[in-house]
């Protein structure tokens, strides 16, 4: 099984700053790898799939990068709806699995 | 546009079988192009992939239940379900159906359910 380790758990940022999450891989899942946003009582929703590729609809100020085992999720300028927890997936190999999470929190 | 969503009893009694279903709308389950799955989250924590099942009826399962679990699909009611046996209060959670994109785009999720809250309690 391939484990998903993100960093930091929690991220406190003031809106209009820059957001960088990090997602780890156990073992190469080449670029087989996917960022979900997640709020309140709400599923999560697809962010950026491939490492790099923003989903329909997902502004430019999320972009995605990292192939191997090393991924990094970046918001450029955070707003206030960006506040919610981050997970990523690999879908590389079966199990599917996914991080622990980073939330990101207003400073 | 495509929906997906939960169905099934909101608490079970431990020991017993865990039974969700997720109906499809606005789209075939049928679809070559598309898997189909299940995915929890225990209140406060992380997400955890139970397992998916393929048009074909192929399923793929996470090892830590894979002795518990069985998914399964209908066709004729664009359905598809999940069976989790021997439940404990561990297996309280918040429970996703989704789809998987896998032909196109690999095994991601680009549409869940609400979800549902299944309690384990007796």
């Amino acid at each position: 099984e391939i484990v998903m380790t993100q960093s930091p758990a929690t991220l406190s940022v003031s809106p209009g700053e820059r957001a960088t999450l990090s997602c780890r891989a156990s073992q190469s899942v080449s670029s087989n790898l996917a960022w979900y946003q997640q709020k309140p009582g709400q599923a999560p929703s697809l962010l950026i799939y491939g490492a790099s590729t923003r989903a329909t609809g997902i502004p430019a100020r999320f972009s995605g990068s990292g192939s191997g085992t090393e991924f990094t999720l970046t918001i450029s300028s955070l707003q206030s709806e960006d506040f919610a927890v981050y997970y990523c997936q690999q879908y590389n190999n079966w199990p599917l699995t996914f991080g622990g999470g980073t939330k990101v929190e207003i400073k | 546009q495509l929906q997906v969503q939960e169905s099934g009893p909101g608490l079970v009694k431990p020991s017993e079988t865990l039974s969700l279903t997720c109906t499809v709308s606005g789209g075939s389950i049928s679809s070559s192009g598309y898997s189909w799955g299940w995915i929890r989250q225990p209140p406060g924590k992380g997400l955890e992939w139970i397992g998916s099942i393929y048009y074909s009826g192929t399923t793929y399962y996470n090892p830590s239940l894979k002795s518990r679990v069985t998914i399964s699909v209908d066709t004729s009611k664009n359905q598809f379900s999940l069976k989790l046996s021997s439940v404990t209060a561990a297996d309280t959670a918040v429970y996703y159906c989704a789809r998987h994109p896998w032909q196109q785009l690999g095994n991601l999720i680009d549409y869940w359910g609400q979800g549902t809250l299944v309690t384990v309690s007796s």
